[in-house]
């Protein structure tokens, strides 16, 4: 089985800065990650697959990147709207799944 | 646009078989993967399972003796079955469209499921 581990587990930023979120998997999943986005009392919902891939829709301040074992989530500047619990996951071991534990985004 | 829906009772006994259903709508359920996902209260995603519109089913290994997977592409729905229900079962569960190298598209709601007597 794939782990997958992320930091920090809690992120604090001020609206408009720049936060940066990172995601280990124990073995290579090459460019097979997705990153996920829950807001509180919601679904998550896909923001980036193929560690750098925006989903549709989402806005450009979300970025991905990395291999390998060592992925990041870039916001560029936060909105009220994006803080949120923030998942990665890895789907190069299909047909098997794992999630990272989640690192939540608040307010400092 | 597809959307997905949770359905099932929100209370189950330990012991007993935890049964859910998402409806499918906006969309074809054919020629796609979907899947179960749950969320105990405060804590992360474990995915449970997926079935392939022509039945073909994976779960996850720590679930896979006690969960079932089956859809009814003529209804647009897929289903989840749980049997041995105890209170580490209590979660939120979602269904969600899987696709291959892509992750987990399209979600339902959520259902919050307890098992509890």
């Amino acid at each position: 089985e794939i782990e997958m581990t992320q930091s920090p587990a809690t992120l604090s930023v001020s609206p408009g800065e720049r936060a940066t979120l990172s995601c280990r998997a124990s073995h290579s999943v090459a460019s097979n990650l997705a990153w996920y986005q829950q807001r509180p009392g919601q679904a998550p919902s896909l923001l980036i697959y193929g560690a750098s891939t925006r989903a549709t829709g989402i806005p450009a301040r979300f970025s991905g990147s990395g291999s390998g074992t060592e992925f990041t989530l870039t916001i560029s500047s936060l909105q009220s709207e994006d803080f949120a619990v923030y998942y990665c996951q890895q789907y190069h071991n299909w047909p098997l799944f794992t999630f990272g534990p989640g690192t939540k985004v608040d307010f400092k | 646009q597809v959307h997905l829906q949770e359905s099932g009772p929100g209370l189950v006994k330990p012991s007993e078989t935890l049964s859910l259903t998402c409806t499918v709508s906006g969309g074809s359920i054919s020629n796609y993967y979907w899947s179960w996902i749950r969320q105990p209260p405060g804590k992360g995603l474990e995915w449970i399972g997926y079935i392939y519109s022509s039945g073909s089913t994976i779960y996850n290994p720590s679930l896979k003796s006690r969960v079932t997977i089956s859809i009814d592409t003529s209804k647009n729905h897929f289903s989840l079955k749980l049997t041995s229900v105890t209170a580490a079962d209590t979660a939120v569960y979602y269904c969600a469209r899987l696709r291959y190298n892509y992750g987990f598209d399209y979600w339902g709601q959520g259902t919050l499921v307890i098992g509890s007597s």
